[in-house]
């Protein structure tokens, strides 16, 4: 079985551009979050959709937002980008919301010049 | 919201040595405490977990123990091997599951 896939894997922008990112999930998994990751840092928890519904929302401004498509693929969408949201970003899926267990993605590195 | 503190900030051992890393946390509600090891450039993989209605939990080599009174939890790692050297995550959870909180990371590495 293939795990979480997030594509691209590298991405180079600068600032005020607008950035998308993509999540596969595992299958079967219908949960998906979104973590960022700055350097030496531990994962900043994002979002979390289920069902395509956003049932979960961390500390980020609305510049970030994301969707979540019926085979419970996801997209992060960030606007407006600063030289901060330069970072990895990371997917992790879950069976289902309330079932804690989350498998990560590889990431996609985002870079903001 | 949940605070997620995790010390140290890096571990050198000795190949065969115990590694001992600890994490805090704020909220008496989160209820689900998940370690992630992560090697360098690679992803956070889930090595053991524990839940708030368990105090302890071991697989081979690795061990987890909570206080639930104290608000800290612990990852032990018996014989050391250098393939244990990475980063290591703990993190928090709500009961939903819907929100998780994770530390600041250790750096562990085991000499050979």
């Amino acid at each position: 079985d293939a795990g979480v896939t997030q594509s691209p894997t590298h991405l180079i922008k600068t600032r005020g551009q607008q950035v998308t990112l993509r999540c596969s999930p595992i299958s079967g998994h219908k949960s998906v979050s979104w973590y960022q990751q700055v350097l030496g840092q531990g994962p900043q928890f994002i979002f979390q959709y289920y069902e395509k519904e956003e049932r979960g929302r961390g500390n980020f401004p609305d510049r970030f937002s994301a969707r979540q498509f019926p085979n419970y693929s996801s997209e992060l969408n960030v606007n407006a980008l600063l030289l901060g949201d330069s970072a990895l970003y990371l997917c992790a899926s879950s069976p289902r919301t309330g079932r804690n267990e989350q498998f990560f993605g590889p990431g996609t590195r985002l870079t903001v010049l | 919201g949940e605070n997620v503190e995790q010390h140290p900030s890096t571990l050198s051992v000795q190949e065969g040595d115990s590694a001992v890393i600890k994490c805090t946390y704020s909220d008496s509600a989160s209820n689900y405490f998940p370690w992630y090891k992560q090697e360098l450039g690679k992803r956070p993989q889930l090595i053991i977990d524990i839940r708030s209605n368990v105090g302890e939990k071991k697989d081979q080599r690795i061990a987890v123990t909570l206080n639930k009174t104290a608000k800290h939890f612990s990852l032990h790692i018996t014989e050391t091997q250098p393939e244990d050297s990475a980063v290591y995550f703990c993190a928090a959870s709500n009961p939903a599951g819907n929100q998780f909180y994770f530390g600041t990371g250790t750096s562990l590495t085991v000499i050979p």
